[in-house]
């Protein structure tokens, strides 16, 4: 079965970029059939949906996070990645990627989660 | 700011039911989709139900979803000490264009 796992650096210093990317197996990203998502989720708090991506490249972001994210894909390396610019302590969080299907609105796989600390 | 309200908490004894709400708004849960989620301390969420009510295989018929206007609804029966845990909803918003979730319910079992 398709599974998730994101990967990429645990410290990231404020106002610099934080990079994840997200490995999928068992299936192709180039599914017509799903969205690749990127959710986070502060310590102790909910979680918040930071944006997707299709398999065409055609991405929608969170409105309150738009300026500062890229979402991309690379259908080569079955893996799309996360860029999010200019991080503050805010920014630290519990990161999941997830399959979300397409007009359902749902996510069905995710990965197990990275932990990103902004700290200098 | 979530654009989805639930209620912080639920608590129920082992074998009772516990309903927790979800309340949106016309553009998105009135428009769209309702999943909900199980995420169990220390883990990745874990999907419930998608499509308002219905269950990925091998989810107990315990869990049960509804959606009525622009709020929905998670239903456990049953209660047992290991549902406990935080529950989600999650919808699309299609005046922002974005995806959504709930503000998060933690139920615990008495």
């Amino acid at each position: 079965q398709v599974q998730l796992q994101e990967s990429g650096p645990g410290l990231v210093k404020p106002s610099q970029t934080l990079s994840l990317t997200c490995t999928v197996s068992g299936g192709s990203i180039s599914s017509g059939s799903y969205y690749w998502s990127w959710i986070r989720q502060p310590a102790g708090k909910g979680l918040e949906w930071i944006g997707r991506i299709y398999t065409s490249g055609s991405t929608n972001y969170n409105p309150s996070l738009k300026s500062r994210v890229t979402i991309s894909v690379d259908t080569s390396k079955n893996q799309f990645s996360l860029k999010l610019s200019s991080v503050t302590a805010a920014d630290t969080a519990v990161y999941y990627c997830a399959r979300e299907r397409v007009t359902r609105a749902y996510m069905d796989v995710w990965g197990k989660g990275t932990t990103v600390t902004v700290s200098s | 700011q979530s654009v989805l309200t639930q209620p912080p908490s639920v608590s129920a004894a082992p074998g009772q039911k516990v309903t927790i709400s979800c309340s949106g708004s016309s553009s998105n849960i009135g428009n769209n989709y309702v999943s909900w989620y199980q995420q169990l301390p220390g883990t990745a969420p874990k999907l419930l139900i998608y499509e308002n009510n219905k269950r990925p295989s091998g989810i107990p018929d315990r869990f049960s979803g509804s959606k009525s206007g622009t709020s929905a609804t998670l239903g456990i029966t049953g209660l047992q000490t290991g549902d406990e845990a935080d529950y989600y909803c999650g919808t699309w918003d299609s005046s922002l264009s974005a995806g959504a979730f709930g503000t998060g319910t933690k139920v615990t079992v008495l």
